[in-house]
């Protein structure tokens, strides 16, 4: 298995454009994640997928912010517009029923 | 939730056991106790997991005392590249308990 696949792997985009990060989990992982990890905050989870619908979404900073996903093998995170305090690393997680938790490489995100 | 409480960092040497303590007062009776490993650039990595008493796989071991309000992840003659972070998550059987990471203790190994 490839494990969790996540693109692009480096993003530099410019304050008010908007970004795509995009993640393919592993198959068969029901439960799909996205993390937000910086030196200050550490890793925080935005969001969560269980078979494809949103559980809970209350770690998602503000309305700029939107996750989806529309299969069992595609995710997005869009930030839109974004600001240079979204900078960070993006990692997105798959998860089996009753297993553990595999993650992706990331996308280090800058917003300049 | 479960909170966790672990050290920020610890030094070691290589050839050394080391072993890092994770405190969990407030654990539940359905929690289970996983250990992560993150090295620089990269996304966590599960490391081993366990519920009671001892769970050894071939990276690992993993101690619960009978309380279970607390654990200690057990690194066996660590190398250079055991250094990283390690994360000690308590969670339940369901998905959002399961991955909400801590602080986390930054383990250096010196030659």
């Amino acid at each position: 298995d490839a494990g969790v696949i996540q693109s692009p792997r480096h993003e530099v985009t410019e304050m008010g454009q908007e970004v795509t990060l995009r993640c393919k989990p592993i198959s068969g992982h029901d439960y799909l994640f996205w993390y937000r990890q910086t030196m200050m905050r550490g890793l925080e989870l935005l969001i969560y997928f269980n078979n494809n619908v949103p559980i809970d979404d209350s770690g998602m900073p503000e309305d700029r912010f939107s996750a989806k996903m529309p299969n069992a093998s595609f995710s997005t995170l869009k930030i839109q517009p974004s600001e240079p305090r979204d900078s960070a690393v993006y990692f997105c997680a798959s998860r089996p029923p009753g297993g553990a938790g595999t993650f992706g490489s990331g996308t280090r995100l800058t917003v300049v | 939730l479960a909170k966790t409480t672990q050290p920020i960092s610890m030094d070691s040497y290589e050839g050394q056991e080391v072993n890092i303590t994770c405190s969990h007062n407030n654990i539940a009776t359905n929690d289970y106790i996983t250990w992560y490993q993150q090295f620089p650039s990269q996304g966590p990595r599960f490391i081993i997991q366990g519920y009671k008493t001892k769970v050894t796989n071939e990276v690992a071991s993993l101690f619960i005392p009978a309380d279970r309000k607390s654990s200690t992840l057990s690194l066996p003659r660590v190398s250079l590249s055991d250094t990283a972070v390690y994360y000690c998550l308590v969670h339940g059987d369901n998905a959002g308990n399961m991955l909400t990471f801590g602080g986390g203790t930054r383990l250096m190994v010196k030659p």
